[in-house]
């Protein structure tokens, strides 16, 4: 069964940083596409951030650009999303998602990061 | 990149069927996409992908009375002997130039 879990959320202030981790089992890691889908409260999903397989390629979302950085370690099958700079327009439920032909096909529980002084 | 529209809103009675859109804007009318469901206070749940061509796979477990199908640049969920489980919002998603895309999603009340 695929599962993946996120983990890391909190409460921090506006300028902080936060790193989000993403334990995936039940599937070869090593061989997906990963991503970090946000939702804040009360809105729909925005896309953040993909990392392909082998870490070859990376993308952001404009939102996000020079602030986080996604990673991948495919040995402890973990999937990383660290972010500095924070604003109050991060808060929001931060998904990790699998992808299977250029669209997710498995979701995590999620994790709430709140940016509030 | 593609833009994703989708109805804010949608009803339907309990045991009837319903048909949601998520229409793809133009010059991608050829896109696979993807339909999700979110139940209410739940994480997201991948229910198929849906290619122009109409022909679409199914999610691990989703029941059979979810459907999909296609005409042009219009791609379309179709939930049969709606349950009040079905009552949820639904986004549809694609991919593109680096860039992934969700409309706004539609919410479902089952009346």
């Amino acid at each position: 069964e695929v599962q993946l879990v996120e983990s890391g959320g909190g409460l921090v202030q506006p300028g902080g940083s936060l790193r989000l981790s993403c334990a995936a089992s039940g599937f070869t890691f090593s061989t997906y596409s990963m991503n970090w889908v946000r939702q804040a409260p009360g809105k729909g999903l925005e896309w953040v951030s993909y990392i392909s397989s082998s870490s070859s390629n990376i993308y952001y979302a404009d939102s996000v650009k020079g602030r986080f950085t996604i990673s991948r370690d495919n040995a402890k099958n973990s999937l990383y999303l660290q972010m500095n700079s924070l604003r109050d327009e991060d808060t929001a439920v931060y998904y990790c998602a699998r992808e299977w032909r250029h669209c997710v096909d498995y979701w995590g529980q999620g994790t709430l990061v709140t940016v509030s002084s | 990149q593609p833009v994703l529209t989708q109805s804010s809103s949608a009803s339907a009675s309990l045991g009837s069927s319903v048909k949601l859109t998520c229409t793809l804007s133009s010059g991608h009318s050829s896109y696979i996409i993807a339909w999700h469901q979110q139940q209410p206070g739940k994480a997201p749940r991948y229910l198929m992908n849906l290619e122009g061509s109409g022909s679409y796979n199914k999610g691990s477990g989703v029941p059979d009375r979810f459907s999909g199908s296609s005409s042009g640049a219009d791609r379309y969920l179709t939930i049969s002997n709606l349950q009040s489980e079905d009552e949820a919002d639904y986004y549809c998603e694609t991919w593109d130039s680096n860039t992934r895309v969700f409309g706004g999603g539609t919410k479902l009340t089952v009346l």
